[in-house]
């Protein structure tokens, strides 16, 4: 069966300080890989996305960056965090397209970073 | 993408059925409907899918009208471990499998 790994759990960082978040997808190959932050009681905002090895699609411009340098990893990075990056941080998988599966997508237990 | 719009929140009781209904006046021909469950501190958590009339699994069912302009999730029998944020989601099989998820139902069970 397939399983998604995300760490830290909780994080807290000074702002200016850069950031690392990791997550990787176990017991399927060539997912389409998915950053996510939700902010307190508000729905998910869709950051990143990745289709395969090296292709990242930005969804909201900020100083947050994605990379995939393996199949079944997925990075969320900064090179200085900003107060306003604290949240909920998601990573989610779902099947290729051609495995013929309709969407779904597979969360993480995410990571919480306060940002002080 | 197709827009949804569901309740904000809604309260139910122990033992009752509770039905969450989505529009999506927008969907198009090849859009899947699918809903979400998240409790707090947790990621989502797929519960059904569907693309016309009627789906059931373990957990819950899922309505849809010809039209397929709005859709309705049913539990039977909820408990005060359903209380969590159910989301709507619509979309089709493309190119980067994104969707979009709004602020969700926030569902509070009741003893």
């Amino acid at each position: 069966s397939q399983t998604i790994h995300q760490w830290p759990a909780t994080l807290v960082q000074p702002v200016g300080s850069p950031l690392s978040l990791e997550c990787t997808v176990e017991g399927t190959s060539n997912p389409n890989l998915y950053w996510y932050r939700q902010a307190a009681g508000r729905g998910l905002q869709l950051l990143f996305y990745s289709v395969g090895i090296g292709q990242i699609s930005s969804e909201v411009p900020q100083n947050l960056s994605a990379s995939r340098p393996q199949d079944r990893q997925f990075i969320l990075s900064s090179k200085k965090l900003l107060l306003s990056d604290s949240g909920f941080y998601l990573c989610a998988w779902s099947p290729p397209r051609d495995r013929g599966a309709k969407n779904i997508q597979y969360f993480g237990a995410g990571t919480r970073l306060s940002v002080l | 993408l197709a827009k949804t719009t569901q309740p904000i929140s809604m309260d139910s009781y122990e033992g009752q059925e509770v039905n969450i209904t989505c529009s999506h006046n927008n969907i198009a021909t090849n859009d899947y409907i699918t809903w979400y469950q998240q409790f707090p501190s947790q990621g989502p958590r797929f519960i059904i899918q569907g693309y016309k009339t009627k789906v059931t699994n373990e957990v819950a069912s899922l309505f849809i009208p010809a039209d397929r302009k709005s859709s309705t999730l049913s539990l039977p029998r909820v408990s005060l471990s359903d209380t969590a944020v159910y989301y709507c989601l619509v979309g089709l099989m493309e190119y980067g499998n994104k969707l979009v998820f709004g602020a969700g139902t926030i569902l509070r069970v009741k003893s």
